[in-house]
């Protein structure tokens, strides 16, 4: 079964950091873009950044570039998300999503909700 | 990065309504258009892909069409756990974007 599971959401002051995980199993990691997605709450879906297989070309959205990394472990079959700068509209739920131009966004994970005050 | 609109923003329908939503992109996308599902407290569920092609599991009462801008997701017979929000993706290019969604709720 195809399955990613993330980790590491949490409370963080505005300016702080924080790093999430995805860990994948049931298929071949190293072969799929790599996407995380948030939603702010209430709001809306928002792609934030993608990775390829080798993890050599990734992709940012306006929003997030410059702040935040995502990288790649294909030994440990998991994904990354390392965000700086925090501020309170980054506050959401954090999910990866597997696929690329093809086959998009399918499956997700369960989502972690990263909460940013004070 | 391509910019997705959808319309309407809410609707109001019955079970069994045929419900059409709309979603256009700010440039050509071709076919790379695709459709989620979202229930409040879950997970966002693919529905369609490639403008067309029905996720697996899928029942045969939602489909999609459309090409190159201007595409549509149609429900032919709208059933009670079909209330959600529905949002389109481009997977046309990096990084994939999101249109602000469309309510379905009860009339």
């Amino acid at each position: 079964e195809v399955q990613l599971v993330e980790s590491g959401g949490g409370l963080v002051q505005p300016g702080g950091s924080l790093r999430l995980s995805c860990a994948a199993s049931g298929f071949t990691f190293r072969d799929y873009v790599m996407h995380w997605v948030r939603q702010a709450p209430g709001k809306g879906l928002d792609c934030i950044s993608a990775i390829s297989g080798t993890g050599g070309t990734t992709f940012y959205a306006e929003s997030v570039k410059g702040r935040f990394t995502i990288s790649r472990d294909n030994s440990k079959n998991t994904l990354y998300l390392q965000m700086g700068s925090l501020r309170a509209e980054d506050m959401a739920v954090y999910y990866c999503a597997r696929g690329g131009t093809g086959d998009p966004l399918d499956p997700w994970g369960q989502g972690t909700l990263v909460t940013v005050s004070s | 990065d391509i910019q997705m609109t959808q319309s309407p923003s809410a609707m109001s329908a019955s079970v069994g309504d045929r419900v059409t939503i709309t979603c256009r992109a700010s440039q050509d996308i071709s076919n790379y258009l695709a459709w989620f599902q979202q229930i409040p407290g879950k997970v966002p569920k693919r529905l369609i892909y490639s403008a067309s092609s029905l996720q697996s599991g899928v029942p045969a009462r939602f489909s999609g069409s459309g090409s190159g801008t201007e595409f549509t997701l149609t429900i032919s017979s709208l059933q009670p756990e079909d209330f959600a929000t529905y949002y389109c993706l481009q997977h046309n290019s990096y990084p994939f974007t999101f249109g602000p969604g469309t309510k379905v709720d009860i009339k």
